[in-house]
């Protein structure tokens, strides 16, 4: 799986959106884009992935380069139980696929 | 959704005895299920594939002697830590997906405390 690049931690407003970017340069042309966020002592949870669209669902938006290099994960409205580890992985799309996990992105929400 | 339930969630014993976790898919098949460990403000780490009807597949430095992975039908998955010791003391969290080209879903995790 292609490696990815995130930063350590980042702070957020409560009630304003939160954009956090991942680069993924090695990335192949089979291989997915996936966000998951973990919240402390439980398991992950998935949040959204793509391949090159540009993807939406209830709980985030994945705004994704053209050229498939880095991508956004974008939570229009945090709150303060978005507050989490989130982990950008790349994977290639099939279920026997394993998800290797970087060390991630810590968001705080602050009031 | 896919739900995937894991037990127990946390777990206290001995030094030099045995503890056995399961991991069930409660709405779907998993034939693949992995299993992942994860120490104090640390990453997720692979630790085997879990493949029903199969032996696992350990990743380098994972002790298969150690760890036993017994995935006997679709939908449960256990894991064994055999003689448990101080430094095993992990959270161990395991994850199935319901099919081809469909995400991973976790379990909640089992906080295992060895004394």
């Amino acid at each position: 799986d292609a490696k990815t690049t995130q930063p350590t931690s980042m702070d957020c407003a409560e009630g304003r959106a939160a954009n956090l970017p991942c680069n993924h340069s090695t990335i192949s042309g089979n291989e997915y884009v996936y966000w998951y966020r973990q919240i402390h002592s439980q398991g992950p949870q998935y949040i959204i992935h793509g391949l090159k669209n540009n993807e939406t669902n209830e709980m985030a938006s994945l705004i994704i380069t053209e050229d498939r290099k880095s991508s956004t994960l974008i939570l229009p409205h945090a709150t303060l139980r978005d507050t989490a580890v989130y982990y950008c992985i790349v994977r290639v799309g099939f279920a026997a696929s394993k998800l290797t996990f970087g060390t991630g992105t810590r968001l705080q929400v602050t009031l | 959704g896919a739900v995937v339930s894991q037990h127990p969630s946390w777990v206290i014993c001995k030094s030099g005895t045995s503890v056995k976790i399961e991991c069930r898919s409660l709405d779907f098949q998993a034939t693949t299920m992995f299993w992942y460990r994860q120490f104090p403000k640390q990453s997720l780490m692979l630790m085997a594939t879990s493949n029903e009807g199969s032996k696992a597949t350990y990743e380098q430095g994972v002790e298969k002697d150690k760890f036993l992975i017994n995935h006997a039908s679709l939908t449960l998955s256990t894991l064994t830590v055999t003689s448990a010791h101080p430094e095993d003391s992990s959270f161990y969290i395991c994850s199935a997906s319901r099919g081809l080209k469909e995400k991973l879903f976790f379990g909640s995790g089992t906080q295992l405390s060895v004394l």
